[in-house]
């Protein structure tokens, strides 16, 4: 089984620093990685996704993740936020092949972005 | 671009009252799922379905069932809805796993349900 680990519930950040939200997850097997977004009031929006092949993943809204295998981590960075980037960011994993695409998501982080 | 819509944003309820979630996508997607979004407990898989009329149970299916009559269509039932179902309700869909397909979740804007 899988599982997902955001250690951080709440992230508070000023407006143009930077940014890092941490996501571990547990497998026994081969997984695929992902980050969605939820803004304020909407559903989640996929934000970057990493499948295989290069470890550092550039996503929308000028977000990037890297996998880590060795730490079994997918932290989500940003070099500089905007006030826009407050909401709430999910981490998820499935594992590699199968027949279907279930995902275990994390707990969620609330990405609060202060002027 | 992938489009999950989702029949109400906002439904408030009484306990005991048979409830209808609706959602519908419009991908031709083969997968449609069901989650609950609760604080602090991220989302949870309700049920999911691979086909038309198939089904599987996911993390918490007790007290609701779903329907899958079109492949567009996913509805989630609550048979007599409950003060501890108050949440979030959200759909996706996805096309299936395939070696090129990966099967990427597309989300709906959510029902926030409220149980009196």
């Amino acid at each position: 089984a899988q599982s997902v680990t955001q250690l951080d519930s709440q992230v508070p950040v000023f407006e143009e620093a930077p940014v890092e939200l941490r996501c571990n997850y547990s497998s026994s097997v081969s997984v695929y990685l992902f980050w969605y977004v939820q803004y304020p009031n909407q559903g989640l929006q996929l934000l970057l996704k990493y499948l295989s092949g290069s470890t550092l993943v550039k996503g929308i809204n000028g977000f990037e993740a890297e996998f880590n295998k060795s730490q079994t981590s997918f932290h989500l960075r940003k070099p500089s936020v905007h006030i826009s980037d407050t909401a709430e960011y999910f981490c998820a994993v499935r594992r590699l092949g199968g027949a279907t695409n279930k995902l275990i998501f994390g707990t969620g982080t609330l990405l609060a972005v202060q002027p | 671009d992938v489009k999950v819509t989702q029949s109400s944003r906002y439904l408030v309820k009484r306990t005991g009252e048979k409830v209808f979630l609706e959602c519908v996508q419009d991908m031709d997607h083969e997968n449609m799922f069901w989650y609950r979004q609760d604080p602090g407990l991220g989302l949870r898989l309700i049920y999911f379905s691979y086909d038309v009329k198939m089904k599987e149970k996911g993390d918490i299916p007790e007290g609701y069932s779903v329907s899958r009559e079109k492949k567009e269509r996913f509805s989630l039932i609550l048979e007599s809805a409950s003060t501890n179902q108050t949440s979030m309700y959200l759909c996706a869909s996805s096309s299936r796993v395939t070696g090129l397909n990966e099967g990427t979740q597309y989300f709906g804007p959510g029902t926030r349900l409220l149980v009196l």
